[in-house]
């Protein structure tokens, strides 16, 4: 069974560009979240996805945002991109929502100039 | 919120040694999970484990889901088996993982 894909896997943008991420989750799995990692403040949840609805959302501004589809892929988004943006983005899948088992991506690194 | 803690945050170990790595949490929780991220970012799956006692080759878990911490042993180590050790837990509010700051594994032959 394939896991977890995300593109791109690497990305370089400029200041006050705009971003979309893409995450295609196990099949079978509906669960979809994100999450960023950063030196400084380590790996924090951004949202989850769960039947091309949002479950729950992190401690983030309003320019992080998501979506997924019918067939449970989800696309994350950044608007308006700040130098402290740049990271590593990743998405995991999980069966259902709650208390599942996540399996994680490779991630999107993404830099901003 | 739930407050992670995993410590040593540095181990450097000869190869062949084991270690125990410790993951402490302020509150009950319903999913526990022991990731290895690879020098690439990846989160490699170790264990799923909000309570009781798991193996997997040279790997083990434990946790004391009423005590509130998880243990991960790695016997015999390798150099292979270098890299930073998340513990992240789920509370009762969902799906979120709260990751704690990892613990650094370096494996010298």
């Amino acid at each position: 069974k394939a896991g977890v894909t995300q593109t791109p896997r690497y990305l370089i943008k400029t200041r006050g560009q705009q971003v979309t991420l893409s995450c295609s989750p196990i099949s079978g799995h509906r669960s979809v979240s994100w999450y960023q990692q950063t030196p400084g403040q380590g790996l924090q949840f951004l949202f989850e996805y769960f039947s091309e609805t949002q479950r729950n959302k992190g401690n983030f501004p309003g320019r992080f945002s998501g979506r997924q589809f019918s067939n449970s892929r989800s696309e994350m988004n950044v608007s308006t991109l700040e130098l402290g943006d740049s990271a590593l983005y990743l998405c995991a899948s999980s069966r259902y929502s709650g208390s599942y088992e996540q399996y994680f991506g490779p991630g999107t690194r993404l830099t901003v100039t | 919120g739930i407050q992670v803690e995993q410590s040593p945050p540095d181990l450097i170990l000869q190869e062949g040694a084991n270690s125990t790595l410790r993951c402490n949490f302020s509150d009950s929780v319903n999913n526990l999970q022991w990731f290895h991220q690879n020098p690439w970012g990846q989160l490699i799956n170790l264990f799923y484990i909000p309570s009781g006692t798991k193996q997997n080759g040279r790997l083990s878990a434990t946790t004391v889901a009423t005590e509130r911490y998880s243990l991960l042993y790695i016997s015999s180590s390798q150099t292979t088996d270098s890299g930073v050790y998340f513990c992240a837990v789920g509370g009762q509010a969902g799906t979120a993982l709260i990751f704690g700051k990892g613990t650094t594994l370096s494996v010298s032959s």
